[in-house]
């Protein structure tokens, strides 16, 4: 199983604010993707990084997958209340279109 | 397009019962589904991979005799827990890969209760 490594595990902040949240692994994967998830329902896709150096945006949110493909960041700007949920990265296993999830970023966007 | 839905959306249950979950491909056929079980405050864990037609690929460490996955039609997958316990007690989350896109699109999740 390739592992990902999520940082930070929980993250509270006030409305305004900027975050980052890392995804990392000593394995190299072919696309990563980030999702979204809210308590008692499944994740939505946010973005998925392909090509090693590629920065995607999304409204405030900025995804990056790192050069050699092993990293990814999701850096939000100016964080709003409707932000708040469970921040996932995965990734698709060696043997096909599984994905691997890393552990989630929990954060909390307080007004 | 391409909705997932999984029924029923809650379950309680008592210990030694089964309890059947199904996911759905509304608009769109999956030769793939997967399924996936979440616990309090955890990440999704890759319990088994459904392929129409065949039998289903489990992950290490998950029971096929306890978790039989039955994927009948190119829409419709079956998660059914045999003989449930507390500690089966968890969000059960499924998801769908159209045959012809290269993206997963996931359920809303079956919460399981094992008193």
């Amino acid at each position: 199983t390739q592992l990902l490594e999520q940082s930070p595990q929980f993250l509270s902040i006030q409305e305004g604010e900027n975050l980052t949240v890392y995804c990392n692994s000593s394995s190299v994967f072919s696309s990563l993707q980030w999702y979204r998830q809210e308590p008692g329902e499944g994740p939505v896709l946010l973005v998925t990084v392909v090509t090693g150096g590629e920065v995607k945006k999304l409204k405030r949110l900025t995804f990056q997958f790192g050069d050699a493909r092993k990293d990814s960041s999701l850096h939000i700007t100016a964080a709003q209340p409707g932000d708040t949920g469970l921040y996932l990265c995965a990734g698709a296993s060696p043997s096909g279109y599984a994905l691997n999830f890393g552990k989630g970023t929990s954060l909390l966007v307080t007004p | 397009g391409a909705v997932v839905s999984q029924h029923p959306s809650r379950v309680i249950c008592k210990s030694g019962t089964s309890v059947k979950i199904e996911c759905r491909s509304l608009d769109f056929q999956a030769t793939t589904m997967f399924w996936y079980r979440q616990f309090p405050k955890q990440s999704l864990m890759l319990m088994a991979t459904s392929n129409e037609g065949s039998k289903a690929t489990y992950e290490q460490g998950v029971e096929k005799d306890k978790f039989l996955i039955n994927h009948a039609s190119l829409t419709l997958s079956t998660l059914t827990v045999t003989s449930a316990h507390p500690e089966d007690s968890s969000f059960y989350i499924c998801s769908a890969l159209p045959a012809v896109f290269n993206e997963q699109f996931f359920g809303p999740g079956t919460r399981l209760t094992v008193l």
